[in-house]
């Protein structure tokens, strides 16, 4: 089965500092790659997308992406966080129009 | 991207009775839409996709007669819980399918089901 595989179910991070979020993928000819955050009690919202072409995503918020063919990986970095960030975050693939989710990662931005 | 809204946003409801959930795509003609359901502190699970006009696919292991799912416009779906049990306690989320060749979704802001 098409899988995706967070690494980190929890990443605390002081305000201003780097994160990276990591996420695998299991391996397939094709597959389109996505990042969503999600905040309390609110549905999710799209980060971004690989889909073909450039390795390097530029999404909302000044989070970027990194699709890695030969590591399967498509981790998602932001240079500096703000409180706001504090969230779940879910790297998805499709698989045949559907969406499979990894576990999710909890970032929380403290001061 | 799609705009999705769903209604209502909280319910809490006695158990043994039923529950409707609304997901509205505000500004796309969605033939496809799609609900999860999601446990405190984790991930979605596809319960099952709704097309508009036809019968829902539903996912291995979600009983189709406990959640009833019509998709009967372009921009509404349906979620209802039948009999309601604690159990059913959840977030449930649902989706529309861009149509694009990207297999993009956008999501509604979900509903918080809680049964008694």
């Amino acid at each position: 089965a098409q899988s995706v595989t967070q690494l980190d179910s929890q990443v605390p991070v002081f305000e201003e500092a780097p994160v990276e979020l990591r996420c695998n993928y299991s391996s397939s000819v094709s597959v389109y790659l996505f990042w969503y955050v999600q905040y309390p009690n609110q549905g999710l919202q799209l980060l971004l997308k690989y889909l073909s072409g450039s390795t390097l995503v530029k999404g909302i918020n000044g989070f970027e992406a990194e699709f890695n063919k030969s590591q399967t990986s498509f981790h998602l970095r932001k240079p500096s966080v703000h409180i706001s960030d504090t969230a779940e975050y879910f790297c998805a693939r499709s698989n045949d129009y559907k969406l499979s989710f990894g576990a999710g990662t909890t970032v929380t931005v403290r001061a | 991207g799609a705009v999705v809204s769903q209604h209502p946003s909280r319910v809490i409801c006695k158990s043994g009775t039923s529950v409707k959930i609304e997901c509205r795509s505000l500004d796309f003609q969605a033939t496809t839409m799609f609900w999860y359901r999601q446990f405190p502190k984790k991930s979605l699970m596809l319960m099952a996709t709704s097309n508009e006009g036809s019968k829902a696919t539903y996912e291995q292991g979600v009983e189709k007669d406990k959640f009833l799912i019509n998709h009967a416009s372009l921009t509404l779906s349906t979620l209802t819980v039948t009999s309601a049990h604690p159990e059913d306690s959840s977030f449930y989320i649902c989706s529309v399918d861009s149509l694009s060749s990207t297999d993009t979704q956008y999501f509604g802001p979900g509903t918080r089901l809680t049964v008694l």
